[in-house]
C-alpha cells in the first residue's frame, strides 16, 4: 500500500526567503504526483502535477521535481510571500484504479 | 475550469439522523472520489466511483453508503450519523486514464454531528 509523508509538518519563514518542502512515497509505480494548496476551511487548489515521465514542473514562482527511482517530490517556492501561507499537500496516484494517496501537509506560515 | 460544487458547506445534524453530502461536477468525468480530512490524519479515501452505478470502497467506508446514479453526481450517504464523523468532507473528481489527470476538489462540506 501506498504511504505518502511530508516533511516538516510546519514551517515559519520572514517573506522573501526562498524554501523547499517535502514529499516521499513509497512504492515508485507511480502515474503521477500532485501538489495541492488548502487555505483553512477550503478545499484543495491545485498547484502542479507531475507525470510520471516528467522530472519536474514550473508554475511561476513555484518549482516541483520529481525522483521517481528515490521516491521523493520537492516543491521549491522562490521569494516567498505572505500570500503563500497555506498548507501544501502533495498526492501520489498509483495502484490499478488510480487511487490518490495524500501525505498529511506542510503548514506553512510566511511572516512580514 | 472544471467546476465542482458540494452543496452544503456547513451542516449542523443530530446523532441519528441521516445525512447527504451531494457532489456535482461540470466536466464529464469518470472519477469521483470522497475523503474526510481531519486534524492529525489527513486526508482518508472512504469511496470512489470510476463509472455511473459503480462504486469501490475506500480506506475507511464504514457508517457511509455512496450513490452515483447519474455520471456527474456522486453522493455520500450517512445512514445514520454518529460524533465520530464530525469531519470535514471533500469530493472531487478526475477525468478516466491516468498520467495527465489533474485532480479537483470542491470547497468541502463541514459536518457536525452532535
Amino acid at each position: 500500500k501506498q504511504e505518502v509523508t511530508q516533511i516538516p509538518a510546519a514551517l515559519s519563514v520572514p517573506e522573501g526567503e526562498n524554501l523547499v518542502l517535502n514529499c516521499s512515497f513509497t512504492d515508485s509505480a507511480i502515474y503521477n504526483l500532485q501538489w495541492f494548496r488548502q487555505d483553512p476551511g477550503k478545499g484543495l487548489t491545485s498547484l502542479l502535477l507531475i507525470q510520471s515521465s516528467q522530472r519536474e514542473q514550473t508554475s511561476g514562482r513555484l518549482n516541483a521535481s520529481l525522483d521517481k527511482s528515490s521516491g521523493r517530490s520537492t516543491l521549491y517556492i522562490a521569494a516567498s510571500q505572505p500570500g503563500d501561507s497555506a498548507t501544501y499537500l502533495c498526492a501520489v496516484a498509483s495502484g490499478g484504479s488510480y487511487i490518490p494517496t495524500f501525505g498529511r501537509g506542510t503548514s506553512l506560515i510566511v511572516h512580514p | 475550469d472544471v467546476k465542482v460544487t458540494q452543496s452544503s458547506r456547513y451542516l449542523v445534524k443530530r446523532t441519528g439522523e441521516k445525512v447527504f453530502l451531494e457532489c456535482v461536477q461540470d466536466m464529464d468525468h469518470e472519477n469521483m472520489f470522497w475523503y474526510r480530512q481531519d486534524p492529525g490524519l489527513g486526508l482518508r479515501l472512504i469511496y470512489f466511483s470510476y463509472d455511473v452505478k459503480m462504486k469501490e470502497k475506500g480506506d475507511i467506508p464504514e457508517g457511509y453508503s455512496v450513490s452515483r446514479e447519474k455520471k456527474e453526481r456522486f453522493s455520500l450517504i450517512l445512514e445514520s450519523a454518529s460524533t465520530n464523523q464530525t469531519s470535514m468532507y471533500l469530493c472531487a473528481s478526475t477525468p478516466l486514464g491516468y498520467g495527465a489527470n489533474v485532480l479537483t476538489f470542491g470547497a468541502g462540506s463541514r459536518l457536525t454531528v452532535l
